[in-house]
């Protein structure tokens, strides 16, 4: 079974400052697909950023980044310049072939001014 | 990007009581639609997989009887709570996928439900 792990369960990062959220999971399978989605007060779930197993390079969306590491099963989230708008709770999500998205316990990011 | 439309974003009903919630695909063809359960402050668990014009797939520990769930078309999921107890308060997400090639989900604005 797919599982993932998120080991932060709250961070807190200054206005302006960088923050990194940390994922692992576990799987057997070798191409699959990886996300963060954030949730914010309203609970929309919103993609971040997502990441195909098989690319070696770490995908980027403008403030965020990853650091996807494939034989370690990790998958961290680089939040750049943080925003006052970027408080929200984090999931880290795994999805293989056409299946259902497996998701972390999720990571509650403060932002303070 | 797609858009997926839930109904209602919240409602309250009385104990004993059904109430139905809707997952629209606007803009696409939702081959798999899937229901999620978020309790406060913890992450969304899957309570089943619902595909066109077949019976769904409920998770375990899911009581298919009790959230029934049916996908009629490729653009309309609904899940219905019967008879609703307090313990079924709950927020509830549906999201919805296109045809295989597409790797993300698409998530509706969920539903808070209170059973009173």
């Amino acid at each position: 079974a797919q599982t993932v792990t998120q080991s932060q369960p709250e961070m807190s990062v200054q206005e302006a400052e960088t923050v990194t959220l940390s994922c692992t999971y576990d799987t057997s399978e070798s191409d699959y697909y990886l996300f963060w989605y954030k949730q914010p007060p309203s609970r929309q779930m919103i993609l971040v950023i997502r990441q195909e197993a098989y690319k070696q390079q770490n995908a980027t969306e403008n403030r965020f980044s990853v650091n996807f590491q494939k034989a370690a099963k990790s998958f961290s989230l680089k939040i750049s310049d943080s925003q006052l708008g970027d408080a929200a709770m984090y999931f880290c999500a795994y999805r293989f072939n056409n299946n259902d998205m497996r998701f972390g316990a999720g990571t509650r990011l403060t932002v303070k001014p | 990007g797609a858009v997926v439309s839930q109904h209602p974003s919240w409602v309250i009903c009385k104990s004993g009581t059904s109430v139905k919630i809707e997952c629209r695909s606007l803009d696409f063809q939702a081959t798999t639609m899937f229901w999620y359960r978020q309790f406060p402050k913890q992450s969304l668990m899957l309570m089943a997989t619902s595909n066109e014009g077949s019976k769904a797939t409920y998770e375990q520990g899911v009581e298919k009887d009790k959230f029934l769930i049916n996908h009629a078309s490729l653009t309309l999921s609904t899940l219905t709570v019967t008879s609703a107890h307090p313990e079924d308060s709950s927020f509830y997400i549906c999201s919805a996928t296109r045809d295989r090639g597409y790797t993300e989900a698409f998530f509706g604005q969920g539903t808070r439900l209170t059973v009173v």
